[in-house]
């Protein structure tokens, strides 16, 4: 068990639709990332939230948005879904909060399937 | 921004043998070089990082090595077991940690 938690582990939903994936990082770190894993894309960064404001951007998509809140959850939200959409979910947390030189831990994942 | 990219994308070696995996990565500024492994259904986990002032790093039957002029890192499993089958990805990190699509490797009993 890495102590970061995802929620819920297994979404499906329609095109077209909005849903909001949920992370708890492990206790004590402040930083908090979300990758997009596809088939044939790898782990795709997509933002890092450190204590609440956004600290780097990656590949994420307009529909796409994240907020970390003050007691360091964080939330994705994934808008006007399309069947391109459908891949596992990361979050990972750490303990830094500028340049990630230390071991990320991730969750379990959510795996989202747009039908 | 980082690009870092792994090659070969699968590797198939015999119960044993040793097992080598390439990373090259762009940014020159990049300063932490981590590499996850992720077994079929997990998540992945740390196995062993370098940082950019360091051109070696053993761990067990695991090695990294850094070239910083070429641009490239390398993983190493010596005496590779079953159990080391797994998607390996490695990771250049400078203002946010990016990750190249990963390898499978695939241990033959």
């Amino acid at each position: 068990d890495s102590g970061v938690t995802q929620t819920p582990k297994h979404l499906i939903t329609a095109t077209g639709q909005r849903v909001t994936l949920r992370c708890s990082p492990r206790s004590g770190d402040l930083s908090v990332y979300w990758y997009q894993q596809s088939l044939d894309q790898g782990l795709q960064f997509l933002i890092q939230y450190y204590n609440g404001e956004e600290r780097a951007k990656g590949n994420i998509l307009e529909r796409f948005s994240a907020q970390q809140f003050p007691d360091l959850h964080s939330e994705l939200n994934l808008s006007s879904l399309e069947l391109g959409d459908s891949a596992l979910y990361f979050c990972a947390s750490s303990a830094t909060g500028g340049a990630l030189n230390t071991e990320a831990f991730f969750g379990q994942g959510t795996r989202l399937t747009v039908v | 921004g980082e690009n870092v990219e792994q090659h070969p994308s699968t590797l198939s070696v015999q119960e044993g043998d040793s097992a080598v995996i390439k990373c090259t990565y762009s940014d020159s500024a990049s300063n932490y070089f981590p590499w996850y492994k992720q077994e079929l259904g997990k998540r992945p986990q740390l196995i062993i990082d370098i940082r950019s002032n360091v051109g070696e790093k053993k761990d067990q039957r695991i090695a990294v090595t850094l070239n910083k002029t070429a641009k490239h890192f390398s993983l190493h499993i010596t005496e590779t077991q079953p159990e080391d089958s797994a998607v390996y990805f490695c990771g250049g990190s400078n203002s946010k940690l990016t990750f190249g699509k990963g390898i499978t490797l695939s241990v033959r009993p």
